[in-house]
């Protein structure tokens, strides 16, 4: 089946303990994408890859880390996570770029004391 | 900021009553993509919208993308218990190649 699947789903830290989120895709999806879902506010950019090696800054980068060794796998990474991180977080791949839709993961619900 | 605006960001109707939310962008955008999310789910792509003044229908569904390709709207004709959920507008900018989420609009059935 084709899936993007997101590790963990619920996650409960405190601040300043760094933590990744998992994110992967089987449809050999070239373009994917991180975005963290606040109320009122909907959906926000926080980085994303062209590619395999290839990521770009989206609306919202600070706090978050990513890379992209690997063309399924796209994690995110909080080196020192505070409590303004506190979101819904989504990962998202397409095909072949921002022009073709996107196929979200479950989500990430993070919470930092 | 946001540069995509989306209105209203909450509808309440009566079950078989329409609804229609609608986008509007400061700059040209070369599409526009809608997406629905259920409560407690993630965001589920509906259509794409690519060319000025389009027009297209899925069931009860019509998208309209405007002739200056900065606005556009989605038009729900006699709603349903199963169309409740927030449905989000994605414009890609014409001059950077980004991606701009509405705030989304909510879309809930009165009892």
């Amino acid at each position: 089946e084709a899936q993007v699947t997101q590790n963990p789903r619920y996650l409960i830290t405190v601040t300043g303990k760094k933590l990744t989120v998992t994110c992967s895709q089987n449809m050999n999806h070239e373009y994917m994408s991180w975005y963290r879902q606040d109320p009122g506010l909907g959906l926000r950019q926080i980085y994303y890859s062209m590619n395999v090696e290839v990521t770009d800054k989206g609306d919202v980068p600070e706090g978050y880390k990513v890379s992209r060794k690997e063309k399924r796998n796209f994690p995110l990474i909080l080196e020192s996570p505070s409590p303004n991180q506190t979101s819904l977080y989504f990962c998202a791949s397409s095909a072949r770029g921002v022009s073709y839709e996107q196929y979200f993961g479950p989500g990430t619900r993070l919470t930092v004391t | 900021g946001q540069q995509v605006m989306q209105i209203p960001q909450y509808q309440h109707v009566q079950e078989g009553e329409d609804f229609t939310t609608y986008c509007n962008s400061s700059t040209t955008l070369s599409n526009i993509q809608w997406y629905k999310q259920r409560p407690g789910g993630h965001p589920v792509f509906l259509i794409q919208l690519v060319k000025s003044g389009e027009v297209k229908k899925q069931k009860r569904l019509t998208f309209q993308f405007g002739e200056a390709k900065k606005n556009s709207s989605l038009h729900i004709t006699a709603t349903q218990t199963t169309d409740v959920g927030t449905y989000f507008c994605v414009g890609l900018r014409d001059s950077n190649y980004q991606l701009i989420w509405g705030a989304g609009t909510k879309l809930i059935i009165k009892p």
